[in-house]
């Protein structure tokens, strides 16, 4: 059974500082993807990483994914504060239909 | 359609009734799923769609779920005998590809409670 685990599952920062969010998933996976949600909104893809060793960068949220040790990062930089929100992690397997198997998300709080 | 939608948005009814929640995909895409999220948790997968295929539905909690998709593009989940912890958001996304790996849309859920 793939699990997937996140943590922290909750972070309050400053804005201006940096931080890491860790996923890790149990079994091979194809594909690992981050998604946001605001609160009472639905789910916004963030990144896909396909391949070890993939990074992807989008404006202050770097994501990384590191196969062999089943591990993905999201990094935080120079937090601001419309950055608070829930993130996620979700890990898809390619044969089992490509449902997504999500982690418990990170609720990410960023102060003034 | 420009995006998923799920209807009704909110859905308040008492224990032992039955409830049908209905998702509309992007139009062009072939695979549908239903995901369900407890307040505070990650969605968990439910069941989904090729079409009107279903191959899996093993995340169904019990046989009092089913789901269909009869002409291959809207979606009914369907609820019957509500219980009180069936409450939670209801989510439906889609996909472009049939049996093959691509990025699931989702849909802005349908919240249900169960008094």
């Amino acid at each position: 059974e793939l699990k997937v685990e996140q943590n922290p599952l909750f972070l309050s920062m400053q804005e201006g500082k940096n931080y890491t969010i860790y996923c890790n998933y149990s079994t091979t996976s194809d594909r690992l993807y981050w998604y946001r949600q605001d609160p009472g909104k639905s789910l916004e893809s963030l990144f896909v990483l396909l391949s070890n060793g993939a990074v992807k960068q989008e404006g202050r949220l770097m994501a990384s994914l590191d196969t062999k040790a089943r591990l993905s990062t999201l990094h935080i930089t120079a937090a601001v504060h419309d950055l608070s929100a829930t993130y996620f992690c979700a890990v898809a397997i390619y044969n089992a239909g490509n449902m997504l198997t999500f982690g418990g998300g990170t609720r990410l709080m960023v102060k003034p | 359609g420009a995006g998923v939608s799920q209807s009704p948005r909110y859905k308040v009814t008492k224990r032992g009734q039955d409830v049908t929640l209905r998702c509309d995909p992007i139009s062009s895409h072939a695979t549908l799923y239903w995901y369900q999220q407890a307040l505070g948790q990650g969605p968990e997968f439910l069941t989904y769609f090729n079409y009107e295929a279903q191959p899996d539905k093993s995340g169904l909690p019990s046989d009092r779920f089913s789901a269909e998709r009869p002409e291959g593009s809207i979606s009914t989940l369907t609820i019957q005998r509500t219980e009180q912890r069936d409450s939670a958001m209801y989510r439906c996304a889609s996909s472009q590809l049939a049996g093959g790996p691509s990025e699931q849309f989702f849909g802005p859920g349908t919240r249900l409670t169960v008094l």
